[in-house]
């Protein structure tokens, strides 16, 4: 079965310090990766997404994601995070025709 | 309002209370998604829907139930609330496309089960 390992529950740094979130993904054969963000009392929007291509992709707010299909990996970096980066990152991915599985999620909490 | 939205925000309710979740989305997204929120869990799909009258299980279905009469209303419903149903649930919706796509969330409904 396919899933999504977030390997850091909670990510502290300061500001303007680069950042990398990690995820891992299994499965063997084709598959779809999101990162998504929570900020504080509010619903997940989507950050980044990979569906084919260039492995790096670029996303909102300064983040991007490297998929490395040989390390089964969608890790999600910033190279200088501000206060309000401060949320939940939560990894996601399915395959054609399944629904989205999340990983349990990253806290990043940025502090000046 | 264009979006998604999800009603009560908050809600307290009693064990053996049934209880009704609202989700309503404006941009006739084929797929709607019930999620429930749990810490050390992160996200886990209740039910999903592909179009009206198309409803499939997720990975926690159990006391739980969706109708989905209109495109874009897709309510939960738990039939005899438990303590173990206290969550956070977010409701989502999609394109036409299918589940590859960007899901859209709603703000969320705070439940709790005394």
């Amino acid at each position: 079965a396919q899933s999504v390992t977030q390997l850091d529950s909670q990510v502290p740094v300061f500001e303007e310090a680069p950042v990398e979130l990690r995820c891992n993904y299994s499965s063997s054969v084709s598959v779809y990766l999101f990162w998504y963000v929570q900020y504080p009392n509010q619903g997940l929007q989507l950050l980044l997404k990979y569906l084919s291509g260039s492995t790096l992709v670029k996303g909102i707010n300064g983040f991007e994601a490297e998929f490395n299909k040989s390390q089964t990996s969608f890790h999600l970096r910033k190279p200088s995070v501000h206060i309000s980066d401060t949320a939940e990152y939560f990894c996601a991915a399915n395959q054609a025709g399944t629904a989205l599985i999340f990983g349990k999620g990253t806290t990043l909490s940025v502090s000046s | 309002d264009a979006g998604i939205t999800q009603s009560p925000r908050y809600k307290i309710t009693e064990t053996g209370r049934q209880v009704t979740l609202m989700c309503h989305q404006t941009w006739s997204h084929s797929y709607m998604f019930w999620y429930r929120q749990d810490l050390g869990h992160g996200l886990r799909l209740i039910y999903y829907s592909a179009a009206a009258d198309i409803t499939d299980k997720g990975e926690v279905p159990d006391g739980y139930v969706v109708s989905r009469s209109k495109t874009e209303n897709f309510p939960l419903t738990l039939e005899s609330a438990t303590r173990s149903q206290t969550s956070v649930y977010f409701c989502a919706s999609s394109e036409l496309a299918g589940l590859y796509n960007e899901q859209f969330f709603g703000p969320g409904t705070r439940l709790t089960v005394l």
